[in-house]
């Protein structure tokens, strides 16, 4: 079955320094959408990457879609102890079903 | 508070019985998800509906998990014959369908989930 890899597992990073989770799936994505869920709480959307090669930035953050829609990653510029939490990418396949699936997830702690 | 609700919050049972969630999403939307969460891990999917259609169900489910979305608004899900495996967290999420025009994304509004202990 579909599945879809993040790397790396954990990132501790100092404030200031930046940051970058890579995201791959086995199969083709027909979208890509971003989560971050901090500590106790549940996944708040963050963005929806639908286009090859499709690049979009949010203030601090660029989330960028591979062009084989295979991969996607999300940057983030000089992080602050407000970025603390899990990323998340998910997305589903080409089948015609809306059955999200959703990675693995990167852990970022920023130390002050 | 992102507008979905789920009930109980929290639920401890012992193995073998039977357990019940409720989700009410937001009122608009007509996609509703399931999904359990385990500690560390990302969100796995559980099923879906659209309105009161139940479109996909994953086949990592056994028989003892059932969900329901009569009328096509809130939603139960059921765990017969619990097991100490089935703990986790149980999420729902809901999402306004796109249109074939317009750049609606399908955003889903995830609940704060309800976490179910079995003993």
């Amino acid at each position: 079955g579909q599945q879809v890899m993040q790397i790396p597992q954990y990132q501790h990073v100092q404030e200031g320094e930046d940051f970058t989770t890579y995201c791959n799936s086995s199969t083709t994505l027909s979208n890509i959408q971003w989560y971050k869920q901090r500590p106790g709480g549940h996944p708040v959307f963050l963005i929806q990457l639908v286009k090859s090669g499709e690049v979009k930035k949010q203030k601090r953050l660029t989330f960028q879609f591979g062009e084989a829609k295979k991969n996607s990653s999300l940057h983030i510029t000089a992080t602050q102890t407000t970025d603390v939490g899990t990323y998340f990418c998910a997305g589903y396949g080409t089948s015609g079903t809306y059955k999200y699936i959703f990675g693995t997830g990167t852990r970022l702690k920023v130390l002050a | 508070d992102t507008g979905v609700s789920q009930d109980p919050r929290h639920k401890i049972t012992k193995r073998g019985q039977n357990v019940t969630f409720r989700c009410d999403p937001i009122s608009e939307h007509n996609r509703l998800y399931w999904y359990r969460q385990t500690l560390g891990q990302g969100p796995e999917f559980l099923t879906y509906f659209q309105n009161e259609a139940q479109l996909e169900k994953s086949r990592l489910l056994s028989d003892r998990f059932s969900a329901e979305r009569p009328k096509g608004s809130f939603s139960t899900l059921e765990i017969q014959r619990t097991e100490q495996g089935d703990s986790a967290m149980y999420l729902c999420a809901s999402s306004l369908a796109p249109r074939p025009t317009g750049k609606s994304t399908d955003t889903q509004y995830f609940g704060p989930g309800t976490r179910l202990t079995v003993l």
